[in-house]
């Protein structure tokens, strides 16, 4: 069955960087986009892009031009976000979904001095 | 980029009433919507996909409609089970999300 598995939660400072992983397994990798999507606590869903796994070329959302950062281990079915240059805003759930409604269980980034 | 406004925010209902959630688009998305509800602590889960097909294995109480910019979510008979929040997503361009509406029983 197909499954999205990301990694756990990070506690950062601002102006640091962090890294989460979205491991997919069930699927061929390369079949289908990497989505991620933000949901800031309390908040609603913002669709940050997506990146072809085929090719690797992302493609950002207006407000994530800037700091974020797709890529791809596809030896490795995994898809990557990482995020610069961390403020509080940043503090969100991150999700990594494909089509067909297939989600990761999220991440947790709390970003706190 | 095309906004989506999602009313009510808030809506209380009893168990067995029809309800119905609205979503309006800044401008036309040609039935490229989907809906998605989403409970506490939980991923979103897709229910209704291009406007008004359900998505397999969601309940047939749920169905939607709509074109051009207004688009609306009915559950037919509201069962304890579907208190949650509900986003509406455009993907006809630049896909974004509206802010929810929070569904309560009364």
């Amino acid at each position: 069955q197909i499954q999205l598995v990301q990694s756990g939660p990070e506690l950062k400072k601002p102006g640091e960087s962090v890294k989460i992983s979205c491991k997919a397994s069930g699927y061929t990798f390369t079949d289908y986009a990497m989505n991620w999507v933000k949901q800031a606590p309390g908040n609603g869903l913002k669709w940050m892009g997506w990146i072809n796994t085929q090719t690797g070329k992302p493609t950002y959302a207006d407000d994530f031009k800037q700091r974020f950062v797709f890529s791809l281990e596809t030896s490795a079915s995994t898809a990557y976000l990482q995020i610069n240059n961390l403020n509080i805003e940043d503090t969100a759930t991150y999700f990594c979904t494909i089509p067909g409604d297939y989600w990761g269980q999220g991440v947790m980034v709390t970003v706190s001095s | 980029d095309i906004q989506m406004t999602q009313s009510p925010s808030l809506l209380s209902a009893s168990v067995g009433d029809r309800v119905t959630l609205n979503c309006k688009a800044s401008q036309n998305i040609n039935k490229n919507l989907n809906w998605y509800q989403q409970k506490l602590g939980e991923a979103p889960k897709l229910l209704i996909y291009y406007t008004n097909n359900l998505q397999t294995g969601i309940p047939s109480r749920f169905s939607g409609s709509g074109s051009g910019t207004d688009y609306t979510l009915t559950i037919s008979s509201l069962q304890p089970e579907d208190v949650a929040t509900y986003f509406c997503f455009q993907y006809n361009s630049g896909p974004t999300f509206g802010a929810g509406t929070k569904l309560e029983l009364k």
